[in-house]
């Protein structure tokens, strides 16, 4: 079975700190994702990576960096936080066609 | 722009019916759309995957329709259990990356 695995389930952290968001994939996926999911605006692609050290920027990019030093992890970085950034983020890694999501971290930022 | 609409309200139907999702879109021209079903607190889980080219995919108690004039897939659950009863989204390709719906959630009700 395809297993992706996010560093914490929930995580609370204040404005203005810098936050890091761990996703690792035991498949060998070449391609990551990582969304945030929010109530009546849905799962919205922040950034992807299609190979290590590659990356692309999705719909909401801004305020968001990512780093993949190795195929397995993809990192999601919140260089300072901020109160809008409060949100369920869920990655993701692709085989052929279908994403395989992890559990999710659902971030407070106060 | 590009738009995707599920139903954002929930559908309530009683065990053993069909239930039948919409998933509507305008300015795609998708090779392929997918649908997932998340339960809360869970990321999504992909089921079924259907091509620009096929008009109907089955798997078990699922049926997808799929009618690029329309712009619609069409996500049926026969026999409906009250296990069923999640968030369904339907998901669009766009080349390297897909985008979501905001879901539809169903309630089975024994």
């Amino acid at each position: 079975d395809v297993k992706v695995t996010q560093s914490s389930r929930y995580l609370v952290k204040r404005t203005g700190e810098k936050v890091f968001l761990e996703c690792v994939q035991d498949m060998d996926h070449e391609n990551m994702f990582w969304y945030r999911q929010d109530p009546g605006l849905g799962l919205r692609l922040i950034y992807f990576s299609y190979d290590v050290k590659m990356k692309e920027k999705g719909d909401i990019p801004e305020g968001y960096s990512v780093s993949r030093e190795k195929k397995e992890r993809f990192s999601l970085i919140l260089e300072s936080a901020s109160t809008n950034q409060t949100s369920m983020y869920l990655c993701a890694s692709r085989s052929d066609y279908e994403q395989y999501f992890g559990p999710g971290t659902r971030l407070t930022v106060t | 722009s590009q738009k995707i609409e599920q139903n954002s309200e929930a559908l309530n139907i009683q065990e053993g019916k069909t239930a039948t999702l919409t998933c509507n879109y305008t300015n795609y021209s998708p090779a392929y759309l997918q649908w997932y079903r998340q339960d809360p607190g869970r990321g999504p889980v992909f089921l079924l995957l259907i091509r620009e080219n096929e008009k109907e995919k089955r798997k078990e108690r699922l049926k997808v329709t799929f009618d690029t004039t329309l712009k619609q897939s069409l996500f049926h659950i026969t026999a409906s259990q009250p296990a069923d009863s999640a968030t369904y989204l339907c998901a669009l390709d766009r080349g390297n990356m897909l985008t979501f719906g905001g879901g539809t959630r169903l309630m089975v009700k024994p």
